[in-house]
């Protein structure tokens, strides 16, 4: 089973549409968790970090569940430039690498 | 500020020849990380060198792979004998601890 998993979609959807993504992870440990932003043949960055009591940021709100160990981003009121994969990442403690999900693909359209 | 940085951006080499890819972190920044991104896969976690400490090398595929961080700052991944699986974007990034860490553009690597 992979330590992080992600659908990959690709999610096609309308401008102004919400959009959920989804993510599970594997080691019960995992300290911190993330989801990042990564454009076509660019490095990735990062979007938000994620908080058991969940966190919002403008349109994007991201959600932890430690106990299904689950994580979400929701995006609200979609624009063109939100077109990317969105990677899903946690980190086992402190300084540790970052494991990544595959990521899930987003356009959105006219 | 200069964020990370990483030479060359593109590297097209033949199977069996040695390349060294190069990364300089942000000023500052303890912890360099070194990853890989193959066609349709996530990234994957290489090697990651923290302050003196000896480096964290669980990810290196093979020992034809190996990294130095020279003076805490710049460091040189190498991949010797090249194979055609090695064909991957490798990313560098750099954090102070327990902070974010940022990513450099990457450098594409092609064996033919």
């Amino acid at each position: 089973r992979k330590e992080v998993e992600q659908d990959p979609g690709p999610f096609n959807v309308p401008e102004g549409a919400t959009v959920a993504f989804n993510c599970t992870y594997s080691n019960s440990a995992s300290q911190s968790f993330f989801w990042y932003r990564q454009d076509c043949r660019k490095e990735p960055k990062l979007l938000m970090s994620v908080y058991s009591s969940g966190n919002e940021d403008g349109r994007f709100t991201a959600q932890l569940n430690r106990a299904s160990q689950y994580i979400s981003l929701l995006i609200r009121d979609s624009k063109l430039s939100d077109s990317a994969t969105y990677l899903c990442v946690v980190r086992y403690s402190g300084n540790t690498p970052l494991v990544f999900g595959k990521g899930t693909r987003l356009s959105v359209i006219a | 500020g200069a964020g990370v940085s990483q030479s060359p951006s593109n590297k097209v080499t033949e199977k069996g020849k040695d390349v060294e890819l190069r990364c300089d972190p942000i000023s500052g920044h303890t912890a360099l990380y070194w990853y890989r991104q193959s066609l349709g896969q996530g990234l994957e976690f290489l090697i990651y060198f923290q302050g003196n400490s000896a480096p964290d090398k669980s990810g290196l595929p093979s020992d034809r792979f190996s990294a130095e961080r020279t003076g805490g700052s710049v460091s040189t991944l190498t991949i010797q004998r090249t194979q055609q699986e090695d064909s991957a974007v490798y990313l560098c990034a750099s954090s102070s601890w327990n902070n974010e860490q940022f990513f450099g553009p990457g450098t594409r690597l092609t064996v033919l």
